[in-house]
């Protein structure tokens, strides 16, 4: 058990750019989250999976957001056309039905220029 | 939807003990989690609590009162690396979704 792996740890982009990035959940987790945090601010939700269906994505979220978990292992959020209000800590998470704890990986800092 | 409260920021002094409050508002409470997050980290867990009263875990407790839609986070004999910002989170109403607040930032100074 590795625990949750994010890449890439940064990533900058120009504004307008399509920038993916990916989550490797713990082996076994059928639950995975996406959130986004700002500074001074607490994680916020994203979308979440069940498996490999999509059960959640926030009435926030832009269509410019999109997320797959084609197999049921890792995930992909990709972003497309990036504004400066994406800039952000883009946070993945899993858990499973056993136990409710929720694992973060170490997140993907974007920084849209 | 829910809704989170929690101060934004607390200082204490090494050694000491400090609480640290969260006051929630859901519709079909399942349960409330606090997290720990250092700067550029990732959140880690503290503690879950279900049902009403105090867990104790080392240095760490957490208190729930369901009736009152409130938890407290206490440390105690505080640390300079216990310097971070801790997450109330709640999840209910059939979601499986922890809600998260905007944390307490927690400076710890000698």
């Amino acid at each position: 058990d590795t625990g949750v792996s994010q890449n890439p740890r940064h990533k900058i982009t120009k504004r307008g750019q399509n920038v993916t990035f990916r989550c490797d959940p713990i082996s076994e987790h059928n639950r995975l989250y996406w959130y986004r945090q700002t500074l001074g601010q607490g994680p916020e939700f994203l979308t979440y999976f069940q498996n490999e269906a999509q059960l959640e994505k926030s009435r926030l979220l832009s269509d410019r957001f999109s997320a797959e978990r084609p197999k049921g292992s890792f995930s992909t959020l990709e972003i497309q056309r990036t504004e400066q209000g994406d800039s952000a800590m883009y946070l993945c998470a899993s858990s499973d039905t056993t136990n409710e704890k929720l694992f973060f990986g170490s997140g993907t800092q974007l920084s849209v220029l | 939807g829910q809704n989170i409260d929690q101060p934004t920021e607390m200082t204490a002094t090494e050694g000491a003990i400090v609480q640290i409050n969260c006051t929630y508002q859901t519709s079909g409470f399942n349960g409330l989690f606090w997290y720990q997050q250092h700067a550029g980290e990732a959140p880690t867990f503290l503690s879950y609590n279900v049902l009403d009263g105090l867990e104790e875990k080392g240095r760490f407790s957490s208190f729930l009162s369901r009736s009152k839609g409130y938890s407290y986070l206490l440390l105690k004999e505080l640390q300079m690396k216990d310097s971070a910002s801790y997450l109330c989170a709640v999840w209910g109403g059939g979601s499986y979704i922890p809600t998260f607040g905007r944390g307490t930032s927690l400076i710890v100074h000698p």
